[in-house]
């Protein structure tokens, strides 16, 4: 069964460093989506693309934050420099239609 | 307050169980409405998915919406232990501007 990848699964920084997260789609799927999920909390949606395009981003922190899908496949998410408040799962989805939204395993980031 | 409103629990039942877990929202304009189970260390895998009132049934599964309420429902019957994870009610508008519930952290006990 194919599945939303993603790496690294864990990843410890200092406070100031980059860090950069990535995912590779279903293959197929057009629409893309990164989350932020801090713990005990839901999953809030940081930028959505459909296929290399930046259809919504609007709760991205782009003075820090910053995602890429240049070829319209796999994508990259950096954040340069990293605060303590960053810490959480960053979860990578991905969709052919609206109704089903796949998830990867997620990157567990801490920042100390 | 929130756009979506749901209990975090933790909810801890019997094996054979019947669960009832529960959200509510503010925002008359979501149209779709899901429910994600999510293992510890996993993402979110979706259940179910309804778009208008009324229930939904697949397997063990049954999603409830009540839109004139603002209140949808997941309810499992038989619960088993490896029924055991966090719940998250997500809901949309339209393509786009999904919101989660917080989830709901369940144990089924053998």
């Amino acid at each position: 069964e194919a599945e939303v990848a993603q790496s690294p699964r864990y990843k410890i920084t200092e406070k100031s460093q980059a860090v950069a997260f990535w995912c590779d789609p279903i293959s197929g799927h057009a629409t893309l989506y990164w989350y932020r999920q801090i713990l005990g909390q839901g999953p809030e949606l940081l930028v959505q693309f459909q296929d290399e395009s930046v259809v919504d981003d609007s709760q991205l922190p782009k003075d820090r934050f910053s995602a890429e899908r240049l070829k319209g496949v796999d994508s990259t998410l950096k954040i340069q420099p990293a605060e303590l408040g960053d810490s959480a799962m960053y979860l990578c989805a991905s969709s052919v239609d609206r109704e089903s939204q796949y998830f990867g395993p997620g990157t567990r980031l801490t920042v100390l | 307050q929130k756009e979506v409103e749901q209990d975090p629990g933790p909810l801890s039942v019997p094996e054979g169980a019947i669960v009832s877990l529960n959200c509510t929202y503010s925002n008359s304009a979501f149209q779709y409405f899901m429910w994600y189970r999510q293992y510890s260390r996993k993402g979110p895998e979706l259940l179910m998915y309804t778009y208008s009132s009324g229930n939904k049934e697949d397997g063990r599964f049954t999603a409830q919406v009540d839109k004139s309420s603002k209140y949808i429902s997941l309810f499992i019957r038989d619960s088993q232990p490896s029924d055991s994870a966090t719940y998250l009610c997500a809901m949309r508008r339209g393509n786009n501007d999904m919101r989660f519930g917080a989830g709901t952290r369940l144990t089924v006990k053998p």
